[in-house]
């Protein structure tokens, strides 16, 4: 079946504008994240949704961040005022549940402010 | 909050030969451990995952050990292969209320020369 999907796949911006990034995650799962990989670097996390609960927030780096799943399925991840910094891979994943059911990740959105 | 150490951060090794990466985590509740395989700009994709209850376990020529103990645990690549070249991350997660994210290890880069 189709995979965890992500758009655009690459977004070049300016710094100081918003940005709103988008995961399709597999069908049925309830579980989807956020992760940033910055160059070179590991996966840092940024938020984790499951099902009906209250986000988990606690890898958000500003609040310029912010993050919303609607109807328990696609998620937008939003970042406003960009800076320089904030350029980086964005990966999405998805599992059936979160804790110990596996995560598949989406390929990513590569974004870069000028 | 957990922290995966990984190590070592570049491995190469000749083709034919063993591949041994490893990592510590700091929190005992921890119970899922996943390895991710990323090639060059390409998504993570799980590789292997261990889970609290088991010491080890095998799939062809990749293997994971972990020590509770100790609260390591490894990746073993028995007679590498060129395309077994990629950047690995190890991972920890914990089940239970709203701590489903992985936290992941800084990667090692594998590579494999024939």
């Amino acid at each position: 079946g189709a995979g965890v999907s992500q758009s655009p796949s690459n977004k070049v911006t300016e710094k100081g504008k918003d940005v709103e990034l988008r995961c399709d995650p597999i069908s049925g799962h309830t579980a989807l994240y956020w992760y940033r990989q910055s160059l070179g670097q590991g996966l840092e996390f940024l938020i984790y949704f499951q099902g009906n609960s209250a986000p988990d927030k606690s890898g958000l780096p500003s609040d310029r961040f912010s993050a919303e799943r609607t109807g328990g399925s696609v998620s937008t991840l939003t970042i406003q005022r960009t800076q320089q910094e904030d350029s980086a891979v964005y990966l999405c994943a998805s599992g059936l549940a979160g804790g110990t059911d596996t995560q598949y990740f989406g390929p990513g959105t590569r974004l870069t402010v000028l | 909050g957990e922290n995966v150490e990984q190590h070592p951060s570049t491995l190469s090794v000749q083709e034919g030969d063993s591949a041994v990466i490893k990592c510590t985590y700091s929190d005992s509740a921890s119970n899922y451990f996943p390895w991710y395989k990323q090639e060059l700009g390409k998504r993570p994709q799980l590789i292997i995952d261990i889970r609290s209850n088991v010491g080890e376990k095998k799939d062809q020529r990749i293997a994971v050990t972990l020590n509770k103990t100790a609260k390591h645990f490894s990746l073993h690549i028995t007679e590498t292969q060129p395309e077994d070249s990629a950047v690995y991350f190890c991972a920890a997660s914990m089940r239970g209320g709203s701590q489903g994210n992985l936290i992941f290890g800084k990667g090692t880069k594998l590579s494999v020369k024939p």
